[in-house]
């Protein structure tokens, strides 16, 4: 079993959908975040999560609301979408949020399509 | 302005040869870190090497080695005698020391093809 557990590897949705990503660590960390990674552009930053308190909201449009429930699940919740959102999203956990050395484990990423 | 710097969107290699891989970073923070990641087709983004501001030595893990040249502000990846399995997208990342930055700033990748 990997480290961090991304669902649902693929995804299509409509502009009115309502969907949620799932992620899911099993490395004891107290640090998850979302990233969205884009064609032919740098990874962003859209959430940090530490001890399931938000640290970070790296000015995200209101369609997309995180949910840490606890320190080993992330979600985004995804609604009213548009195309340009198209993207893989992933997830990503660290020991702690802070500090230099700590690198991020990846899941596999979510490709998410808005039609 | 772009905190790390990748200009090579694309390289081929040779298998059993070695490649470099540039990146140079922009920072007026004196300490920091440098990692790289490697991204295959499946997506996931895989921790390889990372090198500490303040190491005095280049960092190396296994076939990847990290070649810091600090005052150039620059860590490239070289990866030696190339594998097949070394086909991929390959991240420079930097993670800046300013109090609570939880940041990691990505470069926009390079491209790996290795050839038989």
């Amino acid at each position: 079993e990997t480290g961090v557990t991304q669902t649902p590897r693929h995804l299509v949705m409509g502009m009115t959908n309502k969907k949620s990503l799932k992620c899911e660590q099993h490395l004891g960390h107290n640090a998850m975040y979302w990233y969205k990674q884009s064609a032919k552009k740098p990874l962003e930053l859209m959430f940090v999560y530490s001890l399931e308190e938000r640290v970070e909201n790296n000015s995200v449009p209101s369609r997309f609301s995180p949910e840490c429930p606890n320190s080993s699940h992330l979600f985004l919740h995804l609604h009213t979408l548009q195309p340009e959102d198209s993207a893989l999203y992933l997830c990503a956990s660290s020991p702690e949020a802070s500090g230099l050395t700590g690198e991020l484990f990846f899941g596999e990423g979510s490709r998410l399509t808005v039609l | 302005a772009q905190k790390i710097t990748q200009t090579q969107p694309g390289m081929f290699v040779q298998e059993k040869e070695a490649v470099t891989l540039d990146c140079t970073y922009d920072t007026s923070d004196p300490s920091y870190g440098l990692f790289w990641y490697k991204q295959p087709s499946s997506g996931e983004m895989i921790f390889l090497i990372y090198q500490g501001s303040y190491d005095q030595q280049n960092a190396t893990e296994g076939r990847y080695s990290l070649n810091f040249q600090k005052a150039r502000k620059s860590a490239n990846l070289v990866i030696s005698a190339s594998q097949l399995g070394d086909s991929a997208m390959y991240f420079c990342a930097m993670r800046e020391n300013r109090g609570n930055d939880y940041k990691l700033s990505f470069g926009a990748g390079t491209t790996v093809t290795v050839r038989a």
